[in-house]
């Protein structure tokens, strides 16, 4: 495998459902996001994780639960969502310090119903 | 002041085209102009990326346009073909540390035969 993967790639869960998303990245990075991507808007960053640490937190609900154990993984924990959160989610890697390229996974189609 | 507007929403080219892309920005402190390039079921790739310390730049068929002073770069698809229908979202991020890339809404872009 290689680049940024993700899964699982589609996911449907009820609102009262946990579950959990994950991102691997190959790419030797030290970065690590989460984007929630729904239609006609910006992609909006959700949480940043630099070298493990959580660096950014978007404002994101409690029900959002981010994981990075290492460099190289990164978890989303689902729980009690809303029909509003179904959306892509994207997970993205860079080498941090100065300007680098965001690679990106194929992101996590969840549909809450 | 962290926005990136972008427009159109949509554009329709015919084979052979031109597509062209706008976006705005109001931070003066952005210096990194990354385009991405999304295809369905894929995360954002980015495709082509400009300094503010240069007015264009060119990688094949892709153009940026930057103006400094009006806060306003571009994407220029030349002799635009099929394969290049996808959505495509222009960014701005600053550099040093991670990168919080602030993206644009996104266009789609369809090229007809």
């Amino acid at each position: 495998e290689t680049g940024v993967t993700q899964t699982p790639r589609h996911l449907v869960m009820g609102m009262t459902n946990k579950k959990s998303l994950k991102c691997e990245q190959h790419l030797g990075h030290n970065a690590m996001y989460w984007y929630k991507q729904s239609a006609k808007k910006p992609l909006e960053l959700m949480f940043v994780y630099n070298f493990k640490e959580q660096t950014e937190n978007n404002s994101v609900p409690s029900r959002f639960s981010p994981e990075c154990p290492n460099s190289s993984h990164l978890f989303l924990h689902l729980h009690t969502l809303q029909p509003e959160d179904s959306a892509l989610y994207l997970c993205a890697s860079s080498q941090a310090g100065g300007i680098d390229t965001q690679y990106f996974g194929p992101g996590t189609r969840l549909t809450v119903l | 002041q962290q926005q990136v507007k972008q427009s159109p929403q949509s554009l329709i080219v015919q084979k052979g085209g031109i597509s062209i892309i706008n976006c705005a920005y109001e931070n003066t402190a952005f210096d990194y102009f990354p385009w991405y390039q999304q295809f369905p079921g894929k995360g954002p790739a980015l495709l082509i990326a400009i300094r503010p310390d240069v007015s264009e730049k060119k990688e094949g068929r892709f153009t940026i346009s930057f103006n400094k002073s009006a806060k306003q770069f571009s994407l220029h698809i030349m002799d635009s073909q099929p394969g290049d229908s996808a959505t495509y979202f222009c960014a701005a991020s600053k550099s040093g540390g991670y990168q919080k890339v602030t993206f644009g809404t996104g266009t789609k872009l369809q090229v007809i035969p």
